[in-house]
C-alpha cells in the first residue's frame, strides 16, 4: 500500500507485480517531464522522459502517463523486481525566462519490491 | 568514464569553515547545476549556469557561490558553514531546453 506523510511516500510491492507511482506536478506551463530513480548513495538516473504533446511513452519496462487536463504524471513499471527498489522522482520542465529551463522536482516515491 | 563526477563523496566539518565541492563532467554539456537535497530526500535547485549566465535561486544564501574555471567544471564554495548545511549536494550537467539533466553522485555535507 501507499502511505503520505510527514516521511517519504512508500509503495510496497510483490515482486513480478505491476508497481505505479503517481505525481500531481503544479505548472501548468511545464512542457516536459521526466522520471527518476534514485538508489542509496546514487544520484539520480533518467527513466523516462515525455513532452507534453503525448499522453503516453512506454520504454523497456516502463510507461509514463501524462494528463495535463489535471496535471498528473504516473509512471508503470511492469514485472517489477528487486533491483527496482529506489526513490523515484518526477520532474517537470519548463521556460524560466532569458532562455533558460527550470527542471522542479516532486517529493519522490520509495518503491520497496518485496521477494 | 563517470559522465558526471563530485569530490569528495563525504565532507565532514566544523560550523565555521569555509569548503569546497568540486564537479567535473566530459559530456560536453553546456549547462551546469547545483541542487541540494534535504534528509526527507527533497531535491531543490540552487544554481544554474552556462557559460553566458549564472542563475541563482533566491533561496540560497549567499555563502554560497558557484565558480566555474572552464565548461567543464562547476564548483562550489561555501563560506561560514552551519548546521542547517548539512545535506547532500548533487551536481547535474544538461543541454538546457527540454532535455534531461545527468546527476552526479552527490557530496554528503555533515556540519558538527
Amino acid at each position: 500500500g501507499e502511505s503520505v506523510g510527514l516521511h517519504l511516500p512508500t509503495l510496497s510491492v510483490q515482486e513480478g507485480d505491476n508497481s505505479i507511482i503517481n505525481c500531481a506536478y503544479s505548472n501548468s506551463a511545464s512542457d516536459y517531464f521526466i522520471w527518476y530513480k534514485q538508489e542509496s548513495g546514487k544520484g539520480p538516473q533518467f527513466i523516462i522522459d515525455i513532452r507534453s504533446n503525448m499522453d503516453k511513452r512506454q520504454g523497456q519496462r516502463v510507461t509514463v502517463l501524462l494528463n495535463k487536463t489535471v496535471k498528473h504524471l504516473s509512471l508503470q513499471i511492469a514485472a517489477t523486481q528487486p533491483g527496482d527498489s529506489a526513490v523515484y522522482f518526477c520532474a517537470e520542465n519548463y521556460a524560466a525566462g532569458a532562455g533558460s529551463y527550470q527542471l522542479t522536482f516532486g517529493k519522490g516515491t520509495k518503491l520497496s519490491v518485496i521477494p | 568514464d563517470t559522465a558526471v563526477s563530485q569530490t569528495p563523496k563525504y565532507l565532514v566539518t566544523q560550523m565555521g569553515n569555509d569548503k569546497s565541492i568540486k564537479c567535473e563532467q566530459n559530456l560536453g554539456h553546456d549547462t551546469m547545476y547545483w541542487y541540494k537535497q534535504d534528509s526527507k530526500k527533497f531535491l531543490k535547485i540552487m544554481f544554474s549556469y552556462n557559460n553566458k549566465e549564472l542563475i541563482i535561486n533566491e533561496t540560497v544564501p549567499n555563502r554560497f557561490s558557484p565558480k566555474s574555471p572552464d565548461k567543464a567544471h562547476l564548483n562550489l564554495h561555501i563560506n561560514s558553514l552551519e548546521l542547517g548545511d548539512s545535506a547532500v549536494y548533487f551536481c547535474a550537467t544538461g543541454q538546457g531546453g527540454n532535455q534531461p539533466q545527468h546527476f552526479g553522485d552527490g557530496t554528503r555535507l555533515s556540519i558538527l
